[in-house]
């Protein structure tokens, strides 16, 4: 495929249940973003990884938050013990590596809702 | 920290112009995007500015003022399609040597007939 992929593209969750998110990037890419969009906001930082180190988690609102790209190319984001407040867009972008600038590209998202 | 300000909502005609603002305060800027996101889809890249002056592309131009900390997007000619929201993303200097786009909340633009 051309672009981000995501899976999956909505997800639907009861309290206090864990949930897993997918996001397989441009192959190349060597860095890859997760983002928590809230309906009406622009996107949030979460966490970055250039290749399988993670190289940035300030982002993460709390520990029930965890990502990982054991293998430097396909990356989880999981939500343990989802709470309501959870409920956003999750988004995934990539970035091959920067020369001047690089633009991230986007994924289409995962849309959580936590009932 | 970071701070990006940029309007909520703006409204604008078709065929006419409209500049969409956006001011911030940050510690080691180095660069400032702007992306477009359709309702329910993905950001999708618009422009990218470093130094200061105006980056014309299209139909779209986007112009940054380091010392003032301001930024616009220029839309003319809109068309119906330009109707999404208006993503204005200031770029810092992150730990492991790299650089993450802190996002502002977006400004929603209607264009109407």
């Amino acid at each position: 495929g051309a672009g981000v992929s995501q899976s999956p593209r909505y997800k639907v969750a009861k309290r206090g249940q864990d949930v897993a998110l997918r996001c397989d990037p441009i192959s190349g890419h060597v860095s890859l973003f997760w983002y928590q969009q809230a309906l009406g906001q622009g996107p949030e930082f979460l966490t970055y990884f250039q290749n399988e180190a993670q190289l940035d988690k300030s982002g993460l609102p709390s520990d029930r938050f965890f990502a990982e790209r054991p293998e430097g190319s396909v990356s989880t984001l999981k939500i343990q013990r989802t709470q309501q407040e959870d409920s956003a867009v999750y988004l995934c972008a990539s970035r091959r590596p920067g020369t001047l600038y690089s633009e991230q590209f986007f994924g289409p998202g995962t849309r959580l809702t936590v009932l | 920290g970071q701070n990006i300000d940029q309007p909520t909502e703006m409204t604008a005609t078709e065929g006419a112009i409209v500049q969409i603002n956006c001011t911030y305060q940050t510690s080691g800027f180095n660069g400032l995007f702007w992306y477009q996101q359709h309702a329910g889809e993905a950001p999708t890249f618009l422009s990218y500015n470093v130094l200061d002056g105006l980056e014309e592309k299209g139909r779209f131009s986007s112009f940054l003022s380091r010392s003032k900390g301001y930024s616009y997007l220029l839309l003319k000619e809109l068309q119906m399609k330009d109707s999404a929201s208006y993503l204005c993303a200031v770029r810092r200097h992150a730990s492991g040597g790299s650089y993450i786009p802190t996002f502002g909340r977006g400004t929603s633009l209607i264009v109407h007939p």
